[in-house]
């Protein structure tokens, strides 16, 4: 079976500033996805960014980005100029290939940004 | 566009008492749905997803059943729930085509006392 550790379970960065959010997955598949969603406060999960496992070049989305590091079983996001807005928790999920969008999620880490 | 609402969002019931979450999806036909629980420190289980009416796979053997009357329809449902089933559930939908990305709804708090 999958799983996903986000060791951090709390982290906090000042507006601007640049924080990485760890995420490591323990899997015997060679074709997966991972993900990294975002859970605001009293608002919906939402989905920051996707990564193919297939492919080598880190995904990037805006302010967003990871990094995918295959032989590791590492998969960091990357919050560059850190906002307010940004004040959320954070999980990182992995899905099989061809398994139904089924996910496993990591326990999450509490991203605070302070002003 | 496609939306999706689970009621209700807070409830607060005895041990022993039935329970019934709704989640509806509107906006697209014949998607993928899934129930998870969400509790502190241990991120989100999957309990069960569909990928059609009366279809059903459950994830982890628990105290609670899942149906699918209508296409767009799911319900989380107990007979007798356990203290160990409090927790914040979520239903999702996603495309039957593998995407990997799934779409929430608000979230249910459920306590039992």
């Amino acid at each position: 079976a999958q799983t996903v550790t986000q060791s951090q379970p709390e982290m906090s960065v000042q507006e601007a500033e640049t924080v990485t959010l760890s995420c490591t997955y323990d899997t015997s598949e060679n074709n997966y996805y991972l993900f990294w969603y975002k859970q605001p406060p009293s608002r919906q999960m939402i989905l920051v960014i996707r990564q193919e496992a297939y492919k080598q070049q880190n995904a990037t989305e805006n302010r967003f980005s990871v990094n995918f590091q295959k032989a590791a079983k590492s998969f960091s996001l990357k919050i560059s100029d850190s906002q307010l807005g940004d004040t959320a928790m954070y999980f990182c999920a992995f899905m099989k290939h061809e398994d139904g969008n089924k996910l496993v999620f990591g326990a999450g880490t509490i991203l605070r940004v302070k002003s | 566009s496609q939306t999706i609402h689970q009621w209700p969002a807070t409830l607060v019931q005895p041990v022993g008492s039935p329970l019934s979450l709704e989640c509806t999806v509107e906006g697209t036909s014949n998607p993928n749905l899934y129930w998870y629980r969400q509790a502190a420190g241990r991120g989100l289980q999957l309990l069960f997803y569909s990928v059609g009416i009366g279809q059903i796979s459950s994830e982890v053997p628990q105290n609670l059943s899942a149906s699918r009357p209508q296409d767009r329809q799911f319900i989380l449902s107990s007979k007798k729930l356990l203290l160990s089933d409090s927790g914040f559930y979520l239903c999702a939908w996603s495309y039957q085509r593998e995407a990997g990305e799934l779409f929430f709804g608000e979230g249910s708090r459920l306590t039992v006392l």
